[in-house]
């Protein structure tokens, strides 16, 4: 079946200027996880939603960081007056299952790669 | 501060050896552990994931934990060329988000 999936794949801003990034999550899957990788590091974590629920932003960086899942489903995560420590590759995870026993697999889209100028 | 610790790398194994990586972390909470795998300008992709403590196999990979340990390795049996990327671990508390290590360099050359 389809993977997660995210738009743009590449976007390059003006220092100042606002953007939107999309996730599109597999199908079914309730949960949903913003990261955000630095190059040579490991994704650090952003926020995570259950449904439509924000459960837990306690990983954006600043309050020029917003995230959103009004429907339960496709996910936007909005950056406002961008400045150049915002550029690295934001990734979209989405996992299946909230209940004990799991499984808690999270399987990731392809990223979006934000260059800041 | 919860932290997954690997070695950076680069880990050199000549093709069709056994490659071993190895990562340790702190949270004691953490009950979910994954090994992604990630080729140079892609996304991490899911390798293998591990629960309980012991070996689990899948195909040429085998996963490692150690809770007392607080330890989770991953071994590629006969290496390939291909298998080529930074490899990195990942723990969690279940649902929760994941912790994710700066990753381990493989190289497997010919």
């Amino acid at each position: 079946g389809a993977g997660v999936s995210q738009s743009p794949r590449y976007k390059v801003a003006k220092r100042g200027q606002d953007v939107a990034l999309r996730c599109d999550p597999i199908s079914g899957h309730v949960s949903l996880f913003w990261y955000q990788q630095a190059l040579g590091q490991g994704p650090e974590f952003l926020t995570y939603f259950q449904n439509e629920a924000q459960l837990d932003k306690s990983g954006l960086p600043s309050d020029r960081f917003f995230a959103e899942r009004p429907e339960g489903s496709v996910s936007t995560l909005k950056i406002q007056r961008t400045q150049q420590e915002d550029s690295a590759v934001y990734l979209c995870a989405s996992s299946l299952v909230i209940l004990a026993g799991g499984p808690y697999e999270q399987y990731f889209g392809p990223g979006t790669r934000l260059t800041v100028t | 501060q919860k932290e997954v610790e690997q070695n950076s790398g680069p880990l050199s194994v000549p093709e069709g050896a056994i490659a071993s990586l190895n990562c340790t972390y702190s949270d004691r909470g953490s009950q979910s552990f994954f090994w992604y795998r990630q080729y140079s300008g892609k996304s991490p992709e899911l390798i293998m994931s591990i629960y309980s403590n012991g070996d689990k196999e899948d195909g040429r990979f085998t996963a490692q934990l150690n809770k007392a340990s607080q330890y989770v390795s991953l071994l590629i049996r006969d290496s390939q060329p291909s298998d080529s990327a930074t490899y990195l671990c990942a723990g969690g508390q279940n649902t929760d988000k994941l912790i994710f290590g700066t990753g381990t360099r493989l190289q497997v050359f010919p």
